[in-house]
């Protein structure tokens, strides 16, 4: 079966460094999105990886290992606005999305 | 329009009642696509459309249907609703197979 895993909740506090891990076991590999979704709204995209290595994006960043079948992403300079969920997202061998439950991030003053 | 839009944005529906919830996208993307999001279960997909006029079933599409006529509107119906249809719908929609997907504000549905 298809499966990809994700903390369910983490709690930091702001200003500080939050590093959310994914891992995955897929049937094929065909990249990697992170998104960010608030309490009550959809889904945005934050993040794509498809070859090994950090990606960059302000205070976002995301690591792939295909070899390990690992993500992470990484938020620095964390803001109260950065509350929300964290969906890691698999494309597959039939290019279908498979989805992660999410990762529930509580920022604290 | 601008980008993709779902309604109704919340529903409240009878039991063996039939409905559809619409989607539409102007941004002339190939694959669209329904989710269904229930609390610790993330996003679950019900049923995809690669391109106009095919359709998929995804992991949980047993009491729904979609069609695709063409590029911009993909429609979910609950032929007769249970209460475990009770649940925040999500339409998607992406360019290709490997761009990000865009999703629509959401259909909160509750069946009684």
């Amino acid at each position: 079966g298809q499966n990809i895993d994700q903390p369910t909740e983490m709690t930091a506090t702001e200003g500080a460094i939050v590093q959310i891990n994914c891992t995955y076991q897929t049937s094929g590999f065909n990249g990697l999105f992170w998104y960010q979704q608030h309490a009550g709204e959809a889904p945005t995209f934050l993040s794509y990886n498809v070859l090994d290595g950090l990606e960059e994006k302000g205070r976002f960043s995301s690591f792939l290992s295909r070899s390990k079948g690992y993500s992470y992403l990484l938020l620095k300079e964390l803001q109260m606005k950065d509350s929300a969920s964290y969906l890691c997202a698999v494309t597959d061998s039939n290019y279908q999305l498979i989805w992660g439950a999410g990762t529930k991030l509580i920022i604290k003053p | 329009i601008a980008g993709i839009t779902q309604a109704p944005t919340s529903q409240i529906l009878a039991a063996g009642r039939r409905m559809t919830l619409r989607c539409t996208q102007d941004m002339r993307h190939n694959a669209m696509y329904w989710y269904r999001q229930d609390l610790g279960l993330g996003l679950r997909l019900i049923h995809y459309s690669n391109t106009a006029g095919t359709t998929g079933k995804g992991e949980v599409p047993d009491g729904y249907s979609v069609s695709r006529a063409n590029t911009d509107d993909f429609p979910l119906t609950l032929a007769s609703a249970v209460p475990s249809q009770t649940s925040v719908y999500f339409c998607a929609s992406r360019l290709q197979e490997n761009t990000e997907a865009f999703f629509g504000q959401g259909t909160r549905l509750t069946v009684v």
